[in-house]
Order: structure tokens, then sequence, then C-alpha cells
């Protein structure tokens, strides 16, 4: 089974860096993805992690440690356009991905 | 342009009518998902498929079924059985579902049933 856990809601200001949580239990886990979406839209990839470490893509990075079943997405440079919902997933092996409840970023000036 | 296309982006039906939601993909990919997600919360899966002719049920597939006749195809019907069908539906691919590879969305059909 899949359980995925990450905070509701949070707040930031613009030019701040947010780090958002997720923590997994998958059994024949297959990688921790981490997406985007706007309100009323279809969720855009951020980032994919399978191995322990930080992968960074510009102002997004993503950190996974598989021994912890642990993960987090780093936003620096905070702009408006970056209030979201944040989507962190896991894969098993042979399954399709399956999504926590999301995390809804509030960014203020 | 390569992607996924859902239709209608808005779709009303009345209670204890069937309806269903179209999926085209034209990413030549393997797999491929649906998912519903209800205000302030993820995405839960319905049903995915791996292959042609085959597919497997989600966390969520009471009430809803679906086929996969051809690879870019992956239509979801909403029964009556279904207690609570007004939500938002998105239809997902991906190369191949054992790889780590990312799912790519559709726009989505928000159903709403009166």
């Amino acid at each position: 089974g899949q359980n995925i856990d990450q905070p509701t809601e949070m707040t930031a200001t613009e030019g701040a860096i947010v780090q958002i949580n997720c923590t997994y239990q998958t059994s024949g886990f297959n990688g921790l993805f981490w997406y985007q979406q706007h309100a009323g839209e279809a969720p855009t990839f951020l980032s994919y992690n399978v191995l322990d470490g930080l992968e960074e893509k510009g102002r997004f990075s993503s950190f996974l440690s598989r021994s912890k079943g642990y993960s987090y997405l780093l936003l620096k440079e905070l702009q408006m356009k970056d209030s979201a919902s944040y989507l962190c997933a896991s894969k098993q092996a042979g399954t399709a991905l399956i999504f926590g409840k999301g995390t809804t970023l509030s960014v203020s000036s | 342009d390569g992607g996924i296309t859902q239709s209608p982006k808005y779709l009303f039906r009345k209670e204890g009518q069937n309806v269903t939601l179209s999926c085209e993909q034209n990413l030549n990919h393997d797999a491929m998902y649906w998912y519903r997600q209800d205000p302030g919360q993820g995405l839960r899966l319905i049903y995915y498929s791996q292959i042609v002719n085959d597919f497997q049920k989600g966390d969520i597939a009471e009430g809803y079924s679906v086929s996969r006749e051809k690879k870019e195809s992956f239509p979801l019907t909403v029964t009556s059985a279904q207690k609570n069908p007004t939500a938002f539906y998105l239809c997902a691919s991906s190369p191949i579902a054992r790889s780590g590879t990312e799912a790519f969305f559709g726009q989505g059909t928000r159903l709403t049933v009166v």
C-alpha cells in the first residue's frame, strides 16, 4: 500500500525561500515526483527523485531520503506566480502515481 | 503538437445518467491513467492501463468503467452507480508504467451532475 503526507497550507512572501515536506510509505518504491497545479488547471511536472540526494532545477530543488521515506521541495526567490498547489506523488513499480492531498502555497508581496 | 486532449472541458448531466469522458493522446505512450480531484483534495486514482485491452482498478474504481481498445484512447464512463460524481477528472499518460518517467496530464473535464 501507499500513504503520503504533506502539509495542507503554507504561506510565504515574495523573494523568500520555502520548503514543502512530504513523507511517504510505499512498498516497491520507484521514485518520488513533485507537481505544481494552479487552480482549475492540470498538474505540471516539476521534479523526480529516485536516488537519495538533492536535484536542482533553477529556482526549484527536490530532496529525497529513501531510508526515512522523506522528500522536500525547495522553492527559492519566490514569485507571486508560485502561488499554487504542490503535489507530492510516489511511484510503486508497475503501477500508477499515487498523490498526496497537496500543499497550497500562498505567496504575498 | 503532441499532447493529451480531454473533452469536453465542462460537462453537465442529470442524476442517473451515464456519461463518457474522452481522453486521447498522440504521444505514443503505453500507459494511461484516470484521476479524480475534489475541491481542496489531491488526485485519487480511478483506473489505469499499461497496454491495449488491459486495465487495472485504482483506489476508487467503484461506479466507473473504462476501455482501452486503442493505444491513443482511454475513455472513462461515469455510471449511475457512482454516488457522488461531481468532480474534476484528469487523464494522464506516460511512456511505460514501470519506469520512473513522469506522467503528462490533459487539461481536465469538470463534471457537474444535477
